[in-house]
């Protein structure tokens, strides 16, 4: 099946800097992808879709300026958290559309980035 | 206010037990999606449903989807310690929106 490469599986860093995660769909074109946050024992909760050459959307109460998302081609896409603070501590995971017909669509996840803010 | 209602949130049974978990929704769904998550890892996804009243099997999993496409379920039979883990549906409406419903915490007891 399809595979996303996700980057880095974890990361630890001081408050103020900024962190970078890559998601990669290795094996075929993702026009779309998406930003998931999951706290602890919770679902994923969608921050913003991400379109090849456009700006991303992003979910009511999702800071862009917090969360900086480009796709600049269509395997990679990138979230970068900037200026963390210990809030932002939390597990990302991004997925990629590979598009089929009507109702085949499919999301392939990476395996998420487990972020923490000291 | 969950897009996709998902019910039970937390599930606790012996193996060899059955279990049903329920997804359901005001909103009609082109496709649904199950996936199971294992704790530090991404969701797998398990099946795809398109069709109205549409059953798929995958072992000792069955998956439904509603006439109407609004709703789905997920049965499984005797359950298996393997089993356990945090099952996720997800609904998508149009090409650009895909929404996950809250996940049911499955934990099957040796």
């Amino acid at each position: 099946g399809a595979v996303v490469s996700q980057h880095p599986s974890w990361v630890i860093c001081k408050s103020g800097t900024s962190v970078k995660i890559e998601c990669r769909s290795l094996d075929f074109q993702a026009t779309t992808m998406f930003w998931y946050r999951q706290f602890p024992k919770q679902s994923l909760m969608l921050m913003a879709t991400s379109n090849e050459g456009s700006k991303a959307t992003y979910e009511q109460g999702v800071e862009k300026d917090k969360f900086l998302i480009n796709h600049a081609s269509l395997t990679l896409s990138t979230l970068t958290v900037t200026s963390a603070h210990p809030e932002d501590s939390s597990f990302y995971i991004c997925s990629a559309r590979e598009m089929g017909g009507r109702g085949n669509e499919k999301l392939f996840f990476g395996s998420g980035t487990q972020l923490s803010v000291l | 206010t969950q897009l996709l209602e998902q019910s039970p949130q937390f599930l606790s049974i012996q193996e060899g037990e059955n279990l049903t978990v329920y997804c359901n929704s005001s909103s009609v769904f082109s496709s649904l999606q199950w996936y199971r998550q294992e704790p530090g890892e991404g969701p797998v996804l398990l099946v795809t449903v398109v069709t109205g009243g549409e059953v798929k099997k995958l072992k000792r999993l069955t998956f439904q989807f509603g006439d109407a496409r609004k709703d789905s379920s997920l049965h499984i039979t005797a359950a298996q310690p393997g089993d356990t883990g945090l099952y996720l549906c997800a609904g998508a409406r149009n090409n650009n929106d895909m929404r996950f419903g809250a996940g049911t915490r499955l934990t099957v007891k040796p």
